[in-house]
């Protein structure tokens, strides 16, 4: 089965600096997906990134990057140029394919990021 | 385009009723999704539905089904409500059963 790890369940961070998400996986697949969701205390989850397992380059989507590690098989997140508003929790996710055409997102435990001013 | 939308927002239920939740699928995708997010945890993936049928499913107990309709709406419903069902239900659609998941803001259901 796969496991996402977030060993941070806070991390603060002032506005305009750039802070690092940390998430590491274990999966026996040799292809998989791994994903950012931003959760507001409104609940919805956002989709921020997505780094495919044979990707080579690292997935950036504006201020967001994927630092892809695959040996290490870690997948963190970094937000460059903090704004208030990315005040919120922050979940990592892996896809895992099931029987068929089916598959699922195993989520990590999350990470609630606060910037300050 | 419109997004992924979930009714009704907040639910209160006692013990032992039934309830439905619906969630309207984002325009073009026919792969729906459902996870249980109880308070201080990650989602948790209950089923996940491809063109009308249920294909993948996750530990959850059989009072937990689902439908999708012809649309690729569907509903959540669960029956003999239990206290530890009291979390946030999310839906999730997508193009394909591949591709990135674009959640709902889900719904708040609290059992008394």
């Amino acid at each position: 089965a796969q496991k996402i790890t977030q060993t941070q369940p806070g991390m603060f961070v002032q506005e305009k600096e750039a802070v690092t998400l940390d998430c590491t996986y274990d999966t026996s697949d040799q292809s998989y997906g791994l994903f950012w969701y931003k959760q507001p205390s409104s609940g919805e989850m956002i989709f921020l990134i997505y780094q495919g397992s044979y990707d080579e380059q690292n997935a950036t989507e504006g201020r967001y990057s994927l630092n892809f590690q695959k040996a290490r098989k870690s997948a963190n997140l970094v937000i460059s140029a903090s704004q208030l508003g990315d005040s919120a929790m922050y979940f990592c996710a892996m896809r895992e394919f099931l029987t068929g055409t089916a598959s699922k997102l195993t989520f990590g435990t999350g990470t609630r990021l606060q910037v300050t001013l | 385009e419109t997004g992924v939308t979930q009714s009704p927002t907040h639910l209160i239920k006692t013990r032992g009723q039934q309830v439905t939740l619906r969630c309207s699928s984002q325009s073009g995708h026919n792969t729906v999704s459902w996870y249980q997010q109880a308070l201080g945890q990650g989602p948790q993936f209950i089923f996940q539905y491809y063109r009308e049928e249920e294909n993948g499913r996750g530990n959850f107990p059989p009072r937990f089904s689902g439908l999708q309709f012809p649309n690729y709406s569907s509903e959540l419903n669960v029956n003999a409500l239990e206290l530890d069902d009291s979390a946030l239900y999310l839906c999730a659609s997508s193009y394909d059963t591949n591709q990135p998941q674009h959640f709902g803001d889900g719904t708040r259901l609290s059992i008394l």
